[in-house]
Order: C-alpha cells, then structure tokens, then sequence
C-alpha cells in the first residue's frame, strides 16, 4: 500500500544530541516537505525537495539540514539539538497538490531536555 | 509574503451546518486548499479551489472568492468525529507551495 512513513513516531535526547528524522514514501513522488508544528498551532514549512538533489530551505529558519539521494527517501537532520527545537515534525509529498493535496506521515514528536 | 486569517475556533452541535472561513493576503493568488487535522493525526486533504465558486465532496463543500480574497469550508450533517482542527492554506503565482493558516478548532457536541 503506497503510504509516506516517519521514524521515530516519538524521540526523548538530550540537549547536544546529533538526530535524523526518517521519512520515505512509496508513491514515487518528486515533491517531498517537511513542516513543523507546535500542538494546536500552524505548520511552518521548514525545508522541501521537487526531486533528487534538489532540496531549499522553507520560510522557517531553521537549524536542520536535508538531503535528497533517492527519491522515497527524505532525511532531516539536526546537528545539535537544543530545547527551542522540542516540536513536532512532520513530513509530507505531493504528486499533484491541486488534485490530491499533500500527503503527511504521521509526524515524529521531539523532545529535547 | 502571505497572511492568512482563519477564526481560532467554531463550536456546533450533532446534525448541524458549519463554516469556517478563510481570508488571505497574498501578492498573487494561485489556489486555496482546505486540510483537517485530528489531534494527534496527520493532516488529511480535503479539498482545492483555484477557481470561483463552489466544490462539493460529499458532506464537505469549499467556497472561494478571489476579489474577495476570501474562502470557507462548509461542513453540513456534522459528526462527532468530524471534531478537529481545520486549515486553510494558499498558494500564490510566485511561490511554489502552500503555506498554512493558523488553524481552526472544531469542537461538534452531542
């Protein structure tokens, strides 16, 4: 079933930490996003991707970096965690946003103490 | 850049008509997308209007107006589990994606 899946769904670490959030999906979309959302408020966009190697930064400054090798295939890293980062993450792709919208997984929920 | 407005929350009852509007600020105008989001969830596409008028999906119906600057999701027959938060989003001619309003929270009581 095609889906877009993240990993971890839930992440504790400590504040200095080096972290990668995982996110592949299996629909064979060029266009690949992740936002990030605070409990109950918008979802910023922080970073996207229309392919491999292409990636930008979104309107979010942020701290993370992401790479693009494969096209299921859609990391983001934090180098070194702080608290400010504790949110939740969440990826995305889209293959037609106007027809189908974009495709969210289920998020990863960070942490950092 | 984009601003968006949505009201922070709606309450309505089992069986009810709601709407949830949407104004917007952009320097150009692409399209507008409506997202719901259970707590806890994903957000989940609902609808686009990049033209006038009006689009149905079944009891979900999405209104847009451009001179207005202007839109609304419309949820008739609510249900219970349609409580949830529910964006707007819009892209302009410029930008090459969406970028999200601060959400509305609905709460359908019995």
């Amino acid at each position: 079933e095609a889906d877009i899946y993240q990993t971890p769904r839930y992440l504790v670490i400590g504040t200095g930490k080096k972290i990668t959030l995982e996110c592949s999906q299996t629909m064979g979309h060029d266009k690949m996003y992740w936002y990030q959302q605070d409990p109950g408020m918008e979802l910023h966009l922080i970073h996207y991707s229309y392919g491999v190697n292409s990636t930008e930064k979104g309107d979010l400054s942020s701290e993370s970096t992401v790479s693009r090798i494969r096209t299921e295939h859609f990391p983001l890293t934090l180098e070194s965690a702080r608290p400010s980062h504790t949110s939740q993450y969440l990826c995305a792709s889209s293959e037609s946003e106007t027809r189908y919208g974009y495709t969210f997984g289920s998020g990863t929920r960070l942490t950092v103490v | 850049g984009q601003s968006l407005e949505q009201p922070s929350e709606v309450t309505a009852v089992e069986g009810a008509i709601v709407q949830i509007n949407c104004t917007y600020q952009t320097s150009g105008f692409y399209g507008l997308s409506w997202y719901q989001q259970h707590d806890g969830g994903a957000p989940t596409f609902l609808s686009y209007n990049g033209l006038d008028g009006l689009e149905e999906t079944g009891r979900f119906s999405s209104f847009l107006s451009r001179s207005d600057s202007y839109g609304y999701l419309l949820l008739q027959e609510l249900q219970m589990k349609d409580s949830a938060s529910y964006f707007c989003a819009v892209r302009d001619n410029y930008g090459q994606n969406f970028v999200f309003g601060p959400g509305t929270r609905l709460s359908v009581l019995p």
